[in-house]
């Protein structure tokens, strides 16, 4: 099982829709979540970062945690056709400032 | 405000040649992880420096090294080339670990490395 487990999509949504993106991880221990956004040939880039239990809101993005079932997701509010790229969702295991990555979620959002 | 800057961003090499990225991590920044990524592929990481001093090593190769300087820019050192070592190689930086939680890492735009 790997450490991070992302569906690898592609996913799939209509423009303004909600984006709904999911991330699972093994080390309970974890502390640090993190979601960027990679267009293809592009760098990873930072949308969220998460920390606590519970919901984080910045913009149309939120980020939700849930420590005791072991997961992690991105919603993305009023989805547009910019938004078409793979997510990558990150973790950091107990005691490593070094993140595992998922193999990232392929968005499409259609016109 | 200020990124990561890799150089160069697309570099060809032949098989058995050696190259070398280089990296500037965002003003302030300690920490520089350098991170390789296939096609299709999520990033692997290959090793991190934290105040000039290696603080990580993950999945990279005996033939790779790479070190960080006193101005924290990094340089990665590839020699004897394969063709497996394509691959789009970023530089993150951040500035370290704060109250014992991993500070965000930040991407550079990568080099692309074809090895022919």
């Amino acid at each position: 099982q790997k450490e991070v487990e992302q569906n690898s999509g592609p996913l799939s949504v209509p423009e303004g829709a909600i984006a709904s993106l999911n991330c699972t991880y093994s080390d309970r221990g974890s502390q640090s979540f993190f979601w960027y956004r990679q267009y293809s040939g592009k760098s990873p880039e930072l949308i969220m970062s998460i920390y606590s239990n519970g919901d984080k809101e910045d913009g149309r993005f939120t980020a939700q945690l849930n420590k005791a079932s072991q997961y992690v997701s991105l919603l993305i509010r009023d989805s547009q056709p910019s938004d078409s790229a793979t997510y990558l969702c990150a973790v950091n295991k107990e005691g490593s400032y070094i993140p595992t990555f998922g193999r990232g979620t392929s968005l499409i959002v259609h016109p | 405000a200020a990124g990561v800057i890799q150089s160069p961003r697309h570099l060809i090499k032949e098989k058995r040649e050696t190259a070398t990225l280089k990296c500037y991590p965002i003003p302030r920044h300690d920490t520089v992880y350098w991170y390789q990524q296939g096609p299709g592929q999520d990033p692997q990481f290959l090793i991190s420096f934290y105040e000039k001093m290696q603080s990580d090593k993950g999945s990279i190769p005996d033939r790779f090294s790479a070190q960080q300087f006193s101005d924290y820019h990094s340089e990665l050192n590839m020699s004897s080339l394969e063709l497996g070592d394509s691959a789009l190689y970023f530089c993150a930086s951040s500035l370290g670990a704060s109250g014992g939680v991993a500070d965000t890492q930040y991407f550079g735009p990568g080099t692309r490395l074809t090895v022919l």
